[in-house]
């Protein structure tokens, strides 16, 4: 079945700094991605949405300065979290889907945690 | 716009006890719809779709159908185990565009044994 990496699993850093996180399919060519935010014991929300080799999309009252997300080529996306705040904990979840299906495919997450 | 009503957790059940959970959508077009299930600790996992009405989607015991009429996709399971603890998500797909996901809020299901 399809993967979906994500790496780092979890991430502590301090606020202000800048953290990176990858997202790879692993057995498949991702035309697009999609980043989400899991708040504890709540559900995903979209971040945005990435096409390879174009911007992101991304949703309404996410910053996209804050969130810089780069699709560059087929099998990896990266998101990262700009001038880390603490409420920028979360965990983030990538999920991934080829060009001739519509199901998306689940990365397992990345935890992070500004101090 | 598109949006997933799931029924509020949480639900504690013993082992072998017959499971539901609701989900309903409002949504326009005709959307696939998903029942996806996140583990402690780990990412989501596709658990059962269905892509059009009157479709059953069903995997692991677990069966959901997808009614048109009520607007519905509920999630049953005959007889639980303690390894369905999880929480569960109901999700559809946007018909056109990015066909993008939205999720309801999840049910976070717990099996006694």
């Amino acid at each position: 079945g399809a993967v979906v990496s994500q790496h780092p699993s979890r991430v502590i850093c301090k606020s202000g700094t800048s953290v990176k996180i990858e997202c790879r399919s692993l057995d498949f060519q991702a035309t697009t991605m999609f980043w989400y935010r899991q708040f504890p014991k709540q559900s995903l929300m979209l971040m945005a949405t990435s096409n390879e080799g174009s911007k992101a999309t991304y949703e309404q009252g996410v910053e996209k300065d804050k969130f810089l997300i780069n699709h560059a080529s087929l099998t990896l996306s990266t998101l990262t979290v700009t001038s880390a705040h603490p409420e920028d904990s979360s965990f983030y979840i990538c999920s991934a889907r080829d060009g001739q299906h519509y199901e998306q495919y689940f990365g397992p997450g990345t935890r992070l945690t500004v101090t | 716009g598109n949006s997933v009503t799931q029924m509020e957790g949480p639900v504690t059940l013993s082992e072998e006890a017959f499971l539901t959970i609701n989900c309903t959508y409002t949504a326009t077009g005709y959307p696939s719809l998903f029942w996806y299930v996140q583990y402690p600790g780990e990412g989501l996992q596709l658990l059962l779709k269905a892509t059009k009405a009157d479709d059953k989607g069903s995997n692991k015991g677990f069966e959901a159908t997808y009614r048109k009429e009520t607007t519905s996709f509920h999630l049953e399971k005959g007889s639980v185990q303690v390894s369905d603890s999880a929480v569960y998500f109901c999700a559809l797909s946007e018909v056109q565009g990015a066909q993008k996901l939205v999720f309801g809020q999840g049910t976070r299901l717990t099996i006694n044994p």
